[in-house]
């Protein structure tokens, strides 16, 4: 069965301090590991798209990253605006059009 | 563009009513969605449509139907409402295969069932 672990679950950082959120995840044959941002009462917002282990894709201060068994969203200098829950999902080679989703790390910056 | 909307934003219903989510999409996008979010789950996909005039099940399809309207159009029903069906809900399109994991997520429908 697929499954996608996001750790930790909650994080609290003080602006302009550096970390990285984890996205471990089991699936067999690996087709795409996508991120999306969801801020409180909205729904989720794509951000990145990972198709293989070793690629890398950035966006202002976040930068994703994938190996054969986890993704990693680092966040460089956050900023308060930077505050959400962070899901990762992943799609599987066979299937059809389905996307497993992890829970989520809330990620909340302080001034 | 409004992008993904959704109808209603809240619902309370009693257990055994009956109701139907709303969802459009003026992306002229092939492929739509519809999750539930509870609080330590993550999403989980309950019906999708790869494609006007088809519906497949999702993770957690019991207790729900879906009809695609048109392209622009997905709606989820529930016949007869349970306390367990209480959640987030979210609609989300994509544009054909290659690109269809990149999704776009309407507002949400927060359904309280008593």
């Amino acid at each position: 069965e697929d499954q996608v672990t996001q750790s930790p679950e909650a994080l609290r950082l003080q602006e302009g301090e550096s970390s990285s959120l984890n996205c471990s995840y089991t699936v067999s044959g690996l087709r795409g590991l996508f991120w999306y941002r969801q801020d409180p009462g909205k729904g989720p917002e794509f951000l990145f798209t990972l198709y293989s282990a070793g690629e890398e894709k950035e966006k202002e201060r976040l930068k994703a990253t994938l190996t054969k068994k986890e993704s990693f969203l680092h966040i460089t200098a956050p900023k308060p605006e930077d505050s959400a829950t962070y899901l990762c999902a992943v799609q599987r080679d066979q299937g059809a059009q389905k996307l497993v989703f992890g829970q989520g790390t809330r990620l909340t910056i302080n001034p | 563009n409004a992008g993904v909307t959704q109808t209603p934003k809240f619902q309370v219903l009693k257990t055994g009513q009956s109701m139907t989510l709303q969802c459009a999409q003026d992306m002229n996008h092939n492929s739509m969605y519809w999750y539930r979010q509870d609080p330590g789950m993550g999403l989980r996909l309950i019906y999708y449509s790869a494609s006007e005039g088809t519906t497949d099940k999702g993770e957690v399809p019991n207790g729900y139907n879906v009809s695609r309207l048109n392209k622009r159009e997905f709606s989820l029903r529930l016949e007869s409402a349970a306390p367990s069906q209480t959640s987030v809900y979210f609609c989300a399109s994509s544009a054909r295969s290659g690109r269809w994991g990149e999704q776009f997520f309407g507002p949400g429908t927060r359904l309280t069932v008593l």
